[in-house]
């Protein structure tokens, strides 16, 4: 069974840190693309990052470019992401998602259960 | 970036009827368009990808339809378990983008 566990979120404040791992099983980790996305309290979801299956390959949506990191480790088979200078509107459930593509990056299946990160003072 | 609409914002139907979701990009997607359901407390579900594939172990009951800028999600005859918020989400442009959600609730 294909499986997805983040953890590592809390309560932060304004202009703080947090690294969030997601452990993968059930399949293959290096062979595929992995994503973040987030959904603030009550709201829809925003894509926030992904990294190509090698780690070679990273993209950040404009909104968390410079502040924060995708990286994996497929010897751990974990996807990681390090948010740094963290805002308000950074507060979110963060999703870690196997990303699937073909000429591109296209949808995500399955998706971990998330967790919250919280930025406040 | 591609702004994705979805309409009504929330659906109320009864169990048993069909439930009809609208998904409208402001610019073409091709075929680029999956349909993911969301229950409460719990992280999305992929049900439909390439517009109007069906992802592994989903029923029947759930297709897909559409192209370029209009797309549709419908659910023939609902279960209570498919009361939740459905998101549509492009891949053909660069970044992905989500519609703001459809709640279906029960009438």
């Amino acid at each position: 069974e294909v499986q997805l566990v983040e953890s590592g979120g809390g309560l932060v404040q304004p202009g703080g840190s947090l690294r969030l791992p997601c452990v993968a099983s059930g399949f293959t980790f290096s062979s595929y693309a992995m994503s973040w996305v987030r959904q603030a309290p009550g709201k829809g979801l925003e894509w926030v990052s992904v990294i190509s299956g090698s780690g070679g390959s990273t993209y950040y949506a404009d909104s968390v470019k410079g502040r924060f990191t995708i990286s994996r480790d497929n010897s751990k088979n974990t996807l990681y992401l390090q948010m740094n200078s963290l805002r308000a509107e950074d507060t979110a459930v963060y999703y870690c998602a196997r990303t699937v593509t073909n000429e591109g990056y296209r949808w995500f299946d399955p998706w971990g259960q998330g967790t919250l990160v919280t930025v406040s003072s | 970036e591609i702004v994705m609409t979805q309409s009504p914002a929330t659906l109320s139907v009864s169990p048993g009827e069909r439930a009809t979701l609208s998904c409208r990009a402001s610019q073409s997607v091709n075929y680029n368009l999956a349909w993911y359901q969301q229950k409460l407390g719990q992280a999305p579900r992929l049900l439909v990808y390439d517009t109007s594939t069906r992802a592994t172990g989903i029923p029947a009951r759930f297709s897909g339809s559409g192209s370029g800028t209009e797309f549709t999600l419908t659910i023939s005859s609902l279960q209570s378990e498919d009361f939740a918020v459905y998101y549509c989400q492009q891949y053909n442009n660069w970044p992905q983008t989500f519609g703001q959600g459809t709640k279906l609730e029960i009438k």
